[in-house]
């Protein structure tokens, strides 16, 4: 069956580490994948996509590594801040659809 | 503000009433999605439009739900005979025609509650 799976625990880090949050996919061949954030209560924000011939992208603290032979993408965010605090979400773009496929989703906390 | 804005932000209501919530995309947008997210999940796709064409609905979508987008700008997405599995945030995004990044722009969402 298709799966897309984050980390369902959450993940505390302490600011100023990195923290690296993953995201594995099963039987899908996305052509890009997208990273949101999300904070309680309100919508998703784009933060960075990757196409599927990428290894790496970054923006600023952010950067994502794409391994279609793994099926994975990794997400790190470097100097982290309590800011940084929230539920981050991968979404896989097969381009064979109007659909984005979603993960369920890590919370993400930040201890000062 | 020219984000993608929703309305109501919260609904409560009791079951077996018909909700409707309005979604306002981004004017440039010809695209235009309906997601439903519960907690701890990831958004579930319900419907899309391009500009006033609904060419995709979620096989998950019962016949109680309903999405119209009139002359291609606003959308509206209807709830008849509501069930207390309906309680979700709806979730409403738009985009620009398909570009290299197929970068969604949500709104804040509609709660709904069904008691």
């Amino acid at each position: 069956s298709q799966k897309i799976e984050q980390n369902s625990e959450a993940l505390n880090i302490q600011e100023g580490k990195t923290a690296t949050l993953t995201c594995n996919y099963t039987n899908y061949s996305p052509a890009y994948l997208q990273w949101y954030r999300q904070d309680p209560g309100r919508g998703p924000v784009f933060l960075l996509l990757i196409r599927e011939n990428e290894k790496e992208k970054r923006k600023e603290r952010l950067k994502v590594t794409f391994d279609t032979t793994l099926k994975q993408s990794l997400f790190h965010i470097t100097a982290s801040q309590p800011a940084d605090s929230a539920t981050y979400l991968c979404a896989l773009d097969t381009r064979s659809n109007y659909q984005l496929i979603w993960g369920a989703g890590t919370k993400l906390i930040i201890k000062p | 503000d020219t984000g993608v804005s929703q309305d109501p932000r919260h609904k409560i209501t009791k079951r077996g009433q018909n909700v409707t919530f309005r979604c306002d995309p981004i004017s440039e947008h010809n695209r235009l999605y309906w997601y439903r997210q519960t907690l701890g999940q990831g958004p579930e796709f319900l419907t899309y439009f391009q500009n006033e064409a609904q060419l995709e609905k979620s096989r998950l979508l019962s016949n109680r739900f309903s999405a119209e987008r009139p002359k291609g700008s606003f959308s509206t997405l209807e709830i008849q005979r509501t069930e207390q599995g309906d309680s979700a945030m709806y979730l409403c995004a738009s985009s620009q025609p398909r570009t290299d990044t197929g970068e969604l722009f949500f709104g804040e969402g509609s709660r709904l509650t069904v008691l």
